[in-house]
């Protein structure tokens, strides 16, 4: 199965960037699109990122999504401290049909 | 605006059985395909089970954590989305999320989740 590989947190300090790395142990992610969730503290996940790089009607730009052959990288600019949450990745592996996800990172604006 | 109202969690012992309901609205519920996702507490997200938008149940798919003691369902006619749970350990202890995916059939892409509802196993 695969198995999506997340840094457990992240920091830095308001206006600044970050990024979030998305690593799979096998090369499935390179046939599989990535989304990203933002979970903030009491709340549901809400969808950032999908397909890779595509954003949902509301989400501002400051956020960004990439992917190469194994591995997809969030991206948030201007950092709020709103911002402070759990991130995951997540993709749907094709040939074992499940769901996956990362371990999630938080993120933590300093 | 998209809705998905949940119900039926609480607690119950080991070796019962939980039914959650998941109802929506705001957008066409049959067209679109329909997912569980739960978070064990302080824990990441895992994906639990799948169905395609037309609820046949030949292409239901399940984690192997809960395949053969959860079924998913759906009954398009009344815009609702089910998870019966049988067998239930501790380990199944989470909140759980109903949540819709864009498409028809399984994308690995929630757009809208459920408020969540909390299961809670006891020993």
């Amino acid at each position: 199965q695969s198995v999506l590989t997340q840094p457990p947190s992240v920091s830095a300090a308001p206006g600044q960037a970050v990024t979030i790395s998305c690593s799979e142990s096998s090369s499935n992610i390179g046939n599989n699109y990535v989304s990203w969730y933002q979970q903030l503290p009491g709340t549901a996940p809400k969808l950032l990122i999908y397909e890779n790089n595509k954003r949902p009607s509301g989400i501002p730009d400051r956020f960004s999504g990439s992917k190469s052959d194994t591995s997809a990288t969030l991206g948030i600019t201007g950092l709020q401290s709103g911002d402070e949450a759990d991130y995951y990745c997540g993709t749907w592996d094709s040939s074992l049909n499940v769901g996956v996800f990362g371990g999630g990172t938080k993120l933590t604006v300093l | 605006q998209v809705q998905l109202v949940q119900s039926g969690g609480g607690v119950v012992q080991a070796g019962g059985s939980l039914r959650l309901s998941c109802t929506a609205s705001g957008f066409t519920f049959s067209t679109y395909a329909m997912h569980w996702v739960r978070q064990a507490p302080g824990k990441g997200l895992e994906w639990v089970a799948f169905i395609r938008y037309d609820g046949n149940n030949e292409y239901n798919e399940y984690a192997d954590s809960v395949k053969g003691r959860f079924t998913i369902s759906r009954d398009n006619s009344k815009n609702s989305l089910s998870l019966q749970m049988n067998c239930l350990r501790t380990e199944d202890t989470a909140v759980y999320y109903c949540t819709k995916d864009p498409y028809r059939s399984a994308s690995g892409i929630y757009d809208y989740w459920g408020q969540g509802i909390l299961v809670t196993v006891s020993s």
